[in-house]
């Protein structure tokens, strides 16, 4: 099993431009969710999925959409990057804690820089 | 907002000494988990706790929860320089939908050979 996987794991974009992350997960898992890290900030909630087709915004939404066709994928874009949006982006994944326990696997992150 | 405070941020000790840090939260909780992070990587569970435990153990590490503080600690026992790295508190909140945990700002640990 590979897990929680990321692509890409860097970036740098120019302000204005647009890109995707992508987050793959083999597991099986019911919900994922898309993080940023900050320095002193610790991980803030971007977006979020409890099921293939839903989404729901987290504590920082605003200039990200996100998606989820498939039950393993879940997609984060930017359509036009801001400096703002220089950090750590993690992918995390989960069963609900309906079925089993709600511990998080994360993704390796992927590293933006927004010039 | 962040629903977990470590305490304290940084801890620095020898290997082989004790390694304790603290968590504080605001709302009634499901359950706390701790996370570890090592530098330039993702973030790995390490243990949970629910709300109506107050002691766990798994290896070398205690973890604590007293709800009526709202407070929990990881201790790390005979500490290692592999565990170095640093620590998160989360908060699952009760009535919270997603099953989403809220993240606390972390204790960075180092260990000294």
């Amino acid at each position: 099993n590979a897990g929680v996987t990321q692509t890409p794991k860097f970036r740098v974009l120019k302000t204005g431009q647009s890109m995707t992350l992508l987050c793959a997960q083999d597991m099986n898992h019911e919900y994922m969710y898309w993080y940023r890290q900050d320095p002193g900030m610790g991980l803030r909630l971007i977006h979020y999925s409890v099921g293939e087709g839903t989404t729901a915004k987290g504590e920082v939404p605003d200039g990200y959409n996100v998606s989820r066709l498939k039950k393993q994928n879940f997609l984060l874009g930017l359509e036009s990057a801001a400096p703002s949006q220089t950090s750590v982006y993690f992918c995390a994944s989960s069963y609900s804690s309906g079925t089993r326990g709600n511990e998080q696997f994360f993704g390796p992150g992927t590293r933006l820089t927004v010039l | 907002s962040q629903q977990g405070e470590e305490d304290p941020q940084a801890l620095s000790i020898q290997e082989g000494e004790n390694a304790t840090m603290n968590c504080s939260y605001k709302t009634s909780i499901n359950n706390l988990q701790w996370y570890r992070q090592n530098s330039g990587r993702g973030l790995v569970h390490l243990i949970l706790i629910r709300s109506n435990e107050r002691e766990k153990h798994s290896g070398r590490l205690r973890v604590t929860l007293d709800t009526s503080k709202k407070s929990s600690s990881l201790l790390i026992t005979a500490s290692r320089a592999a565990d170095t790295a640093s620590y998160f508190c989360a908060t699952d909140a009760l009535l919270s939908s997603g099953d989403k945990l809220t993240f606390g700002t972390g204790t960075r640990l180092a260990v000294r050979p």
